[in-house]
């Protein structure tokens, strides 16, 4: 099984600043296979980003993923309020799939 | 646009088996796979077991083999998670997520089940 870590577990940051989230992979994953969810209080998981670094339609341009191999990167270039959430990695090519334990983004 | 729609909220005592439905109106889930998901109160998201909708194969997480069935109907437009032998650790919300080109981009509105004496 993959294990995904996150970190930081928490960032606390302001409106407007840059959001810079980290998923180390216990073994190389395929970069078409990592993905990166939203999650707001009360609501289902949102896939933002897939493939590593491609954004679902409809994901604002401010949400960028890069990374391969065991390191991979979420960025949020400017926090707007709708942004502070949780955020969870996840991989999908190899069963059994696995998620990181979230990062939350809070407001500073 | 898909839409997924879960049953609703389950309250069971421990050692019973709980049964949660997804469906996807005016839709079916054949071609695809449908992932069941958990989370605990306050706790990340944990991967449960995949179904393939069409052929009824399935995988599941170890942690949750003998535990767990994934079923589907024929034609699929509704999957099934049940697990049994129900502790409080079991108490979360249960999520089916369906997949698409690429991640999990359609998800229901989850389900909680409380395991409570």
């Amino acid at each position: 099984e993959i294990v995904l870590t996150q970190s930081p577990g928490t960032l606390s940051l302001s409106l407007g600043e840059r959001a810079t989230l980290s998923c180390e992979a216990s073994q190389s994953v395929s970069s078409s296979s990592l993905a990166w969810y939203q999650q707001r209080p009360g609501q289902a998981p949102r896939l933002l980003i897939h493939g590593a670094s491609n954004r679902t339609t409809g994901i604002p341009d401010r949400f960028s993923g890069s990374g391969s191999g065991t390191d991979f990167t979420l960025t949020i270039s400017r926090l707007e309020p709708e942004d502070f959430a949780v955020y969870f990695c996840h991989h999908y090519g190899r069963l059994p799939a696995t998620f990181g334990r979230g990062t939350k983004v809070e407001i500073k | 646009q898909v839409q997924l729609v879960q049953s609703g909220a389950e309250v069971k005592k421990p050692g019973a088996s709980v049964k949660v439905s997804c469906e996807a109106p005016g839709n079916t889930f054949i071609s695809h796979y449908v992932h069941w998901v958990r989370q605990a109160p306050g706790e990340g998201l944990e991967w449960m077991g995949v179904i393939n909708a069409s052929d009824g194969k399935r995988e599941y997480a170890q942690k949750f083999q003998g535990r767990v069935t994934m079923t589907r109907d024929t034609p699929p437009r509704t999957v099934y998670m049940e697990l049994s032998s129900l502790r409080s650790e079991d108490t979360a919300i249960y999520f089916c997520a369906r997949d698409g080109p690429a991640g999990l981009p359609y998800w229901g509105q989850g389900t909680l089940v409380t395991v409570t004496s």
